[in-house]
């Protein structure tokens, strides 16, 4: 079974920190993703990589930053957090040449930025 | 760009009941892939089902199945005999063939299976 884990289910920072958010597969996926989820706006896509050291905005990259070192490894980085980015944050993953381009997620960190 | 719209946010069903969510999305691509996810309270988010929009036969996973209407862009799903289990958020999303990964998601509905 694929495994996606993200480092914290539940985190609570201050305006003006600095935030990492981080996410591993453990399925050798080339593609991974980061989406935040908000009530009645369903799933948007912050950043994706289709490698290491690739990446490509989504609909919504303002006030975000990525890292991708390793393969297995994905990182959402919130430069300076404010409070309207508090939310619930979505890390998937996919393999590359799969044609159904089906994602699997992780169990999410909820976000409390105050 | 492409839409998708959950018009029902919430929606309730006895147990063992039938019950429909309605989506509708919007593209201007030919081929494309159409996906119900589901997200139980404090869990992971699964696939449900898949759809390939060049397959005109409606896809089906046990008690799940699609409607899909593709001249009406409409993608509801019915879960059959639903079960307590069934809680959560329903999302509809797509992705074109053309657009890669780039998946795009409903705003959900939250369907709540009642004893």
């Amino acid at each position: 079974d694929v495994k996606v884990t993200q480092s914290s289910r539940y985190l609570v920072k201050r305006t003006g920190e600095k935030v990492f958010l981080e996410c591993v597969q453990d399925m050798d996926h080339e593609n991974m993703f980061w989406y935040r989820q908000d009530p009645g706006l369903g799933l948007r896509l912050i950043y994706f990589s289709y490698d290491v050291k690739m990446k490509e905005k989504g609909d919504i990259p303002e006030g975000y930053s990525v890292s991708r070192e390793k393969k297995e490894r994905f990182s959402l980085i919130l430069e300076s957090a404010s409070t309207n980015q508090t939310s619930m944050y979505l890390c998937a993953s996919n393999p590359t040449g799969r044609q159904s381009y089906e994602q699997y997620f992780g169990p999410g960190t909820r976000l409390t930025v105050t | 760009a492409q839409t998708v719209t959950q018009s029902q946010p919430e929606m309730s069903v006895q147990e063992a009941e039938t019950v429909t969510l309605s989506c509708t999305y919007d593209t201007s691509e030919n081929n494309y892939y159409l996906f119900w996810y589901k997200q139980p309270p404090s869990r992971q988010m699964i696939l449900v089902i898949r759809q390939e929009a060049y397959k005109q036969q409606n896809a089906t996973e046990n008690r799940f199945s699609v409607n899909f209407q593709k001249a009406a862009k409409s993608f509801s799903l019915k879960i059959s005999d639903s079960q307590l289990g069934d809680t959560a958020m329903y999302f509809c999303a797509s992705v074109p063939q053309a657009a890669g990964n780039k998946l795009t998601f409903g705003g959900g509905t939250r369907v709540l299976v009642k004893p």
